[in-house]
């Protein structure tokens, strides 16, 4: 069964950088998008951007683009969600999931159990 | 922008129970349900408006008249409290609706 499995809950300071990770498991990795999605504390869905693993291109939502970078490694079958500067408003559970497969897609069927981070002083 | 009615609904087990999606432009049949449940991540339900996920019960369906979306659970079941928010993949960025909230009554 596929599965993606994220790194842990973090605790961070403003201005401190970060980086999430996503391993795919049980699946051909390379075959499927992977997004980010934030779910700030009581709040709903909110789509960051995607990668394609292949060939790391990436797309992102103009809410996102610029404040963080997505990147993939094939080797480990991992992708990166990073901050380079964070803010106590980034502070949500993060979800990474499969999202479709070349031209075909059928919704973001695998998800990530999700990792919360706090950004507090 | 998608947006989702009713806020909340309480509904006793056994009802019939209908979610609306509307959206503000045409998405065409690119819409997709999820179900979350506190704590945990959203689960697909149903994409390309109307065909369930693999192990999703038949007692979700999914229609589409023009730009409004529907999902339907037949007869609701106790274990179908939880969030339940569409999302789009007509146009970037991929969008949601706020999410309708289903208790059980």
């Amino acid at each position: 069964e596929a599965q993606l499995v994220q790194s842990g809950a973090e605790v961070k300071e403003p201005g401190e950088s970060l980086r999430l990770s996503c391993k795919g498991l049980e699946y051909s990795f390379i075959s499927y998008y992977i997004s980010w999605v934030r779910q700030m504390p009581g709040k709903g869905l909110e789509w960051m951007g995607r990668i394609d693993p292949r060939d790391s291109q990436t797309k992102y939502s103009p809410s996102f683009q610029g404040h963080v970078s997505i990147s993939a490694d094939k080797s480990s079958s991992t992708v990166y969600l990073e901050w380079s500067s964070l803010k106590a408003s980034d502070s949500a559970i993060y979800y990474c999931a499969r999202d479709g497969s070349g031209t075909l897609y059928y919704g973001m069927d695998v998800w990530g159990q999700g990792t919360t981070v706090t950004v507090s002083s | 922008l998608l947006t989702q009615s009713p806020a909340t609904l309480s509904v006793p087990p056994g009802e019939r129970v209908t979610l609306s999606c509307r959206a503000s432009q045409n998405i065409y049949s690119k819409l997709v349900w999820y179900q979350q449940k506190p704590g945990r991540a959203p689960r697909l339900l149903i994409y390309d408006v109307s065909t369930r996920a693999t192990g999703i019960p038949a007692r979700f369906s999914g229609s589409r008249s023009g730009t409004d979306f529907t999902l339907t659970i037949s007869s609701l079941q106790s274990e179908d409290f939880g969030i339940y928010f569409c999302q789009q993949y007509n146009n970037w960025p991929r969008t949601f609706g706020q999410g309708t909230k289903v208790d059980i009554k």
